[in-house]
């Protein structure tokens, strides 16, 4: 079972500038999430799909992030515009029951 | 969400057994002990989870005192590959983990 995809792996940016990052989960997984981690901070949740729906997003900040999940499959996170203190890593999970999340790589931000 | 306190670091000398101790004293009737842990670069991993009565699987095994105000998951033979953050959070079965807090640090050193 192919895991969950995430790309890129790495981003640089200046602020101000605009930035998303794609997610692939686990076929099947009805559920995506999108995680920000900060350096030597456990990950914490933005928002939370089920399939094509938001189930909770009350942690994103809405005035510069969005997400969607078209299809309920694939899924995109941007920031727009980002600020130094978005840097951080940006973790896609998937799960097909809650308790069961698997999560990708990453995608680790850096703003300068 | 700080539901648990985890020490910030440990270390483990290889082949020996490590025990990491969470203390989860407000605990729901209804919640479970979930244990994950990430290795460096990559996204955390589920290792096991418990109610009640002790669990083990082919990671590790998960201890919860009889009062479930606390547990500690163990690697019975800790290996280098083990070397990671590990996070132990209370949830109801089922639901989704919206922070996984700070962890534990464990170093397995030769």
């Amino acid at each position: 079972e192919a895991g969950v995809a995430q790309s890129p792996r790495y981003k640089i940016i200046e602020k101000r500038q605009s930035v998303a990052f794609w997610c692939n989960p686990i076929s099947g997984h009805a559920t995506l999430y999108w995680y920000q981690q900060i350096l030597g901070q456990g990950p914490k949740l933005l928002i939370q799909f089920q399939n094509n729906g938001v189930v909770d997003d009350s942690q994103l900040p809405k005035d510069r992030f969005s997400a969607e999940r078209l299809k309920g499959v694939d899924s995109t996170l941007k920031i727009q515009p980002a600020k130094l203190e978005d840097s951080a890593v940006y973790l896609c999970a998937s799960s097909r029951w809650e308790v069961s999340q698997y999560f990708g790589p990453g995608t680790r931000l850096l703003v300068l | 969400d700080a539901k648990t306190t985890q020490p910030p670091s440990m270390d483990c000398a290889e082949g020996r057994a490590a025990n990491l101790p969470c203390n989860h004293s407000t605990i729901s009737g209804n919640e479970y002990v979930y244990w994950y842990r990430q290795i460096h670069s990559q996204g955390p991993q589920y290792i096991i989870h418990g109610l009640k009565n002790n669990e083990t699987n082919e990671m590790a095994s998960l201890i919860i005192t009889e009062d479930r105000k606390s547990s500690t998951l163990i690697l019975p033979h800790a290996t280098l590959r083990d070397t990671a953050v590990y996070y132990c959070i209370v949830r109801v079965e089922g639901s989704y983990i919206p922070t996984f807090g700070r962890g534990t640090s464990l170093i397995v050193h030769p």
